[in-house]
């Protein structure tokens, strides 16, 4: 069965800092994974994808992700945070032959101080 | 497109009473899942369909769930009777899989049991 493991229920940052928000994943075959962001309220956005190809994956907001296969991990990561980045992160990852079933991770809240 | 359109937004109802909440799937995509976001057990997916199918409903907690797609655009997802411990945040998401598209969720239904 598929699973994601986010470590971290929440992660502080002072803006202009880099973030990293982690994510580990456990899957029978090749993994499709996702990076989705909720803000109060609202519900889930795209934020990125990968699929298959170059191990870093760049997405909305400068948001980008690496895929490493051997650590099975797709952390987020933006090389400087904004306030308005805080928020909730979710992890997500499928296999081709499940139909687009998105597995979630935990989530991750997001926190950017001035 | 306006996106996956979810109605009610909000729902208050007394335990007992019979909920339907609504979801219209973004026009050409083919895959529609309903999923539960409560702070105890985060996003569950509940049930996803494929080309009007269900595919898997094993995330449905009980048999007072059902969810339907009388064709190819929408979905309802009902709970008969309703139950306290059925207050949360519902969403349903629609993708081409098939075209590797992510999913994109609507803006949930919050439902409080009352």
């Amino acid at each position: 069965a598929q699973s994601v493991a986010q470590p971290e229920d929440q992660v502080n940052v002072a803006e202009g800092n880099p973030l990293t928000v982690k994510c580990t994943y456990s899957v029978s075959g090749n993994p499709y994974l996702f990076w989705y962001v909720q803000y109060p309220n609202r519900g889930l956005q795209f934020l990125l994808k990968y699929i298959t190809g170059d191990n870093l994956v760049k997405g909305s907001y400068g948001f980008e992700a690496e895929f490493n296969k051997s650590q099975t991990s797709f952390h987020l990561k933006k090389p400087s945070a904004l306030v308005s980045d805080s928020a909730l992160y979710f992890c997500a990852v499928t296999i081709y032959n499940q139909g687009g079933k998105l597995i979630f991770g935990q989530g991750t809240e997001l926190s950017v101080k001035p | 497109d306006a996106g996956v359109i979810q109605s009610p937004r909000h729902e208050v109802t007394e335990m007992g009473q019979e909920v339907t909440l609504r979801c219209k799937l973004i026009s050409g995509h083919n895959s529609l899942f309903w999923y539960r976001q409560t702070m105890m057990r985060g996003l569950e997916l509940l049930i996803y369909f494929n080309n009007n199918v269900p595919i898997d409903d094993s995330g449905m907690p009980e048999d007072r769930f059902s969810a339907k797609m009388p064709n190819a655009s929408f979905s309802t997802l009902k709970i008969q009777p309703s139950e306290p411990r059925d207050s949360a945040v519902y969403f349903c998401a629609s993708s081409a899989w098939d075209r590797n598209t992510e999913a994109f969720f609507g803006q949930g239904t919050r439902l409080t049991v009352v």
